[in-house]
């Protein structure tokens, strides 16, 4: 149990759809990361929020944007979405953002059809 | 390029033996490596890590050892136990940047038999 909530945990999308992806980090945390993890792959970086502002990306287009609220809680937004988008997407929580131990949430499945 | 490589994608062990899982890197700027277990189904879970100032860090039946000149990790579970199967991760970061982004492997399943 780390602490860290996702939801929901398994969705299926249209090629083309918009999804939101929620998630609520550790208490005390104020750094909330996102991770794309395909199948047979290690978590891909999307990006990180610290404090409410994006604090850095990953290789991932503009399509792919977030959100930080004042309760460090975080959203991931994905928009015309693609096949290949079809992931395990992972939320991480921190106390900061100078990549100390680094807790997950579960993870929301995402299947674009 | 992965600049973390996990070439192993599979190891299968005996219960009370030792296992080895083995993780290199190509970014001399990595200084925080990270282990991570993952079950089928959940999110990974921290494990240990190191600080590339130390070789070796030790907690209960994880071990991890460090060689900054050969760019390469490795995880030691004594005994290894069947509950250790799983997939695990290696992480690494460089912490004196802005951000704390976590660079992963691509993963190595493990299989502790009976």
């Amino acid at each position: 149990e780390t602490g860290v909530t996702q939801s929901p945990t398994h969705l299926i999308k249209t090629r083309g759809q918009q999804v939101t992806l929620r998630c609520s980090s550790q208490s005390g945390h104020n750094t909330v990361s996102w991770y794309q993890q395909a199948l047979g792959q290690g978590p891909q970086f999307i990006f990180q929020y610290y404090r409410e502002e994006e604090n850095g990306r990953g290789n991932f287009p503009p399509r792919f944007s977030g959100l930080q609220f004042p309760n460090y809680s975080s959203e991931l937004n994905v928009n015309a979405l693609e096949l290949d988008d079809s992931a395990l997407y992972l939320c991480a929580s921190s106390h900061d953002y100078s990549g100390n131990t680094i807790y997950f949430g579960e993870g929301s499945w995402l299947t674009v059809v | 390029d992965q600049q973390v490589k996990q070439n192993s994608p599979s190891l299968s062990v005996q219960e009370g033996r030792i296992s080895i899982l083995n993780c290199d890197y190509t970014n001399s700027m990595f200084d925080y490596f990270l282990w991570y277990k993952k079950y089928p189904a959940e999110g990974p879970t921290f494990l240990i890590s190191i600080s590339s100032i130390k070789d070796k860090n030790e907690d209960g039946r994880f071990t991890v050892f460090l060689n900054k000149s050969a760019k390469h990790l490795s995880l030691h579970i004594v005994p290894s136990q069947p509950g250790d199967s799983a997939v695990y991760f290696c992480a690494a970061t460089f912490r004196g940047g802005s951000q704390g982004n976590l660079i992963f492997g691509k993963g190595t399943k493990l299989s502790v038999k009976p």
